[in-house]
């Protein structure tokens, strides 16, 4: 079965903290991708990062990073020092190189609040 | 400037009509999706399109209909069979040329049937 589970349903953080959304997928498939993407109030889903299954090296794009970890199957995303506007709806995504059509399957997503 | 615009951002039906959402995308890509997003879930596949004049069902297809008649646009039907239409309902586009491209999505159409 091809799932994406996102536990956490809301947090709420204050500004200036860090905070760490979970992801755990399950798939058979060997070859696969993983993304993350932003849903601000507005609606419009932003993408913010895809990564291979190839390819566990975290990543650190300014204030975002990413922990892949292939043997928890597990792709958590972390925000350092959060901001206002950080508060948004984070969906985790999954794809198989064996899926038709570039298909993504979804976790429910994650509501993030952030206090000032 | 480039990207996906779905119109209207708001659409209301009495129930047992049809409703048909749009969404025109002139970054030039080959693929186009529609997903359908409810409280507290994720988004779920209606109904994919990788080129014109072809078009695959997703997940949830059922009460809905589309058409790929121009690269540009991939309108959805909701029709009077879905039996639960109220939604919030995105659609997406990517290049096929690159796999596993990454998705852009536009504004979303909020659909209330009563």
């Amino acid at each position: 079965a091809q799932k994406v589970t996102q536990a956490q349903t809301e947090i709420s953080v204050v500004e200036k903290e860090d905070v760490t959304l979970d992801c755990v997928y399950e798939t058979r498939d060997t070859t696969y991708y993983l993304f993350w993407y932003k849903q601000p109030p507005s609606g419009e889903l932003v993408f913010l990062i895809r990564r291979n299954s190839f390819d566990e090296q975290n990543e650190i794009s300014g204030r975002y990073s990413w922990n892949f970890q292939k043997s928890t199957s597990s792709f958590n995303f972390t925000i350092t020092a959060s901001q206002v506007v950080d508060s948004a709806v984070y969906f985790c995504a999954l794809s198989s190189e064996k899926w038709d059509g570039n298909k993504l399957v979804f976790g429910a997503g994650t509501i993030l609040r952030v206090k000032s | 400037d480039g990207g996906i615009t779905q119109s209207p951002k708001y659409l209301f039906r009495k129930e047992g009509q049809n409703v048909t959402l749009s969404c025109e995308q002139n970054l030039n890509h080959d693929a186009m999706y529609w997903y359908r997003q409810d409280p507290g879930q994720g988004l779920r596949l209606i109904y994919y399109s990788q080129i014109v004049n072809d078009f695959q069902k997703g997940d949830i297809a059922e009460g809905y209909s589309v058409s790929r008649e121009k690269k540009e646009s991939f309108p959805l039907t909701v029709t009077s069979a879905q039996k639960n239409p109220t939604a919030f309902y995105l659609c997406a586009s990517s290049m096929t040329s690159g796999r596993f491209s990454e998705q852009y999505f536009g504004p979303g159409t909020r659909l209330t049937v009563t």
